[in-house]
């Protein structure tokens, strides 16, 4: 079946711009994660949402960041005023529950969206 | 947040055994231990889970001692493909504690 699906695959803006990322999860996986990796490292968590809801927004990193998930589907992260820190590789998983006990659901990632800002 | 510590790099032939150890002294009671496999380009892909003992399934083998703070991902007879970065994350409870860090780079030379 289709695995994860991140919208635009290479993404170039400049500093002060706003863009949106978008990721299309694996159908039927209610769990959805945002993460951030810079080059070099490993992925940073940003945000979950289980459903429609973000169930931890504890890695944004500022106000500037911001994602949705109206119809527990489809979700897009938006970056406001841009900076060139900024850039980075922005990648969505997904899962089938989430994280619930003491076990982590194995997450499906999508190939990430390159962003970067001048 | 339980802290992971894994070699920067190794390197290994085709046709070799691969061992990569993960240090997690501060593993909770209910944290589980996973690996994650990741190629350039991509974004990462499971591979294996456990809680404790032994765990194998059709790529790799994971060992855990009892104390658990430890975990080593068994690779075996490597290939070239098997060329990526690995990274060892603990936790469960909350999505908060996947921490990835800076994994292992392994290179399979020819």
């Amino acid at each position: 079946g289709a695995g994860v699906s991140q919208t635009p695959s290479n993404k170039v803006t400049e500093k002060g711009k706003y863009v949106e990322l978008r990721c299309d999860p694996i159908s039927g996986h209610t769990a959805l994660y945002w993460y951030r990796q810079s080059l070099g490292q490993g992925p940073e968590f940003l945000i979950y949402f289980q459903g429609t809801g973000a169930a931890d927004d504890s890695g944004l990193p500022n106000d500037r960041f911001f994602a949705v998930r109206p119809e527990g589907s489809v979700s897009t992260l938006k970056i406001q005023r841009t900076e060139r820190g900024d850039s980075a590789v922005y990648l969505c998983a997904s899962s089938r529950t989430g994280t619930s006990g003491g076990l982590q659901e194995t997450q499906y990632f999508g190939p990430g969206t390159r962003l970067l800002v001048l | 947040l339980a802290k992971t510590t894994q070699p920067i790099s190794m390197d290994s032939y085709e046709g070799q055994e691969v061992n990569i150890t993960c240090s997690h002294n501060n593993i909770a009671t209910n944290d589980y231990i996973t690996w994650y496999q990741q190629f350039p380009s991509q974004g990462p892909r499971f591979i294996i889970q456990g809680y404790k003992t032994k765990v194998t399934n059709e790529v790799a083998s994971l060992f855990i001692p009892a104390d658990r703070k430890s975990s080593t991902l068994s690779l075996p007879r490597v290939s070239l493909s098997d060329t990526a970065v690995y990274y060892c994350l603990v936790g469960g409870g909350s999505a908060r504690q996947l921490t990835f860090g800076s994994g292992t780079q392994l290179t399979v030379l020819p």
